[in-house]
């Protein structure tokens, strides 16, 4: 079974500031992960999809690292803003044939004070 | 292009009753899944469609929970009866391909009274 854990629960931070969100999962087994931001009240919208043959993907402000080995990732969101206030989410799929069904861990709320 | 809808946004009902919820995928998506999060807890898969197929249901709670999609399009996911641990937030997703990126519908908010 997978289990995805997030650290830390929350995060403040003043704006502009660079910061790191950290996701480990335990079962090494993947083939891909997902990074996601919620805002309140609202659905998911996909950030970032790392493959595991890869080790980082980037997207403007955000870089996602991936250690498939070590079973961890970080996003690192560069010279923050406060409109990045969301809660962000990682997943991962298991890697079985055919299955495609996302772990989630419980998030980090960050809040980007102005 | 139009993202993944979901309705109702939010249902109350009360103990007993039967909800359906509905999930539009983005067009030209097979793969269609369903995902809720009750209180407090961390995003559950619950089943996953590729077209009309059932491909993996593993995570379906009981038999009270009836998932379809007729057609390979759109899909209803119905509570029957709902209980009051059947209350949270119930997303929809839906990918090109089995291991492409997910995409989310804003998700349906359930209140079981």
């Amino acid at each position: 079974k997978q289990e995805v854990t997030q650290i830390p629960a929350a995060l403040s931070v003043p704006e502009g500031e660079n910061l790191v969100l950290n996701c480990s999962f335990t079962d090494s087994a993947i083939y891909n992960l997902q990074w996601f931001r919620q805002d309140p009240g609202k659905g998911l919208t996909s950030l970032l999809l790392i493959q595991s043959s890869q080790r980082e993907q980037t997207s403007g402000r955000l870089n996602a690292s991936l250690d498939k080995s070590s079973g961890r990732s970080t996003l690192y969101i560069a010279a923050s803003q406060p409109g990045d206030s969301a809660t962000y989410l990682c997943a991962v799929p298991l890697d079985q044939t055919g299955a495609n069904n996302l772990f989630f861990g419980t998030g980090t709320r960050l809040t980007v004070i102005p | 292009e139009a993202g993944v809808t979901q309705f109702p946004s939010h249902s109350v009902i009360e103990k007993g009753q039967t909800v359906t919820l509905r999930c539009d995928p983005i067009s030209g998506h097979d793969n269609l899944y369903w995902y809720r999060r009750v209180m407090g807890k961390e995003i559950k898969f619950l089943l996953h469609f590729v077209k009309e197929s059932k491909q993996d249901e593993s995570g379906m709670p009981n038999n009270r929970f009836l998932a379809e999609r007729t057609g390979g399009t759109y899909s209803t996911l119905k509570v029957q009866p709902a209980e009051l641990e059947d209350s949270g937030v119930y997303f929809c997703a839906s990918s090109l391909t089995t291991y492409n990126e997910q995409f989310f519908g804003p998700g349906t908010r359930l209140t079981v009274l």
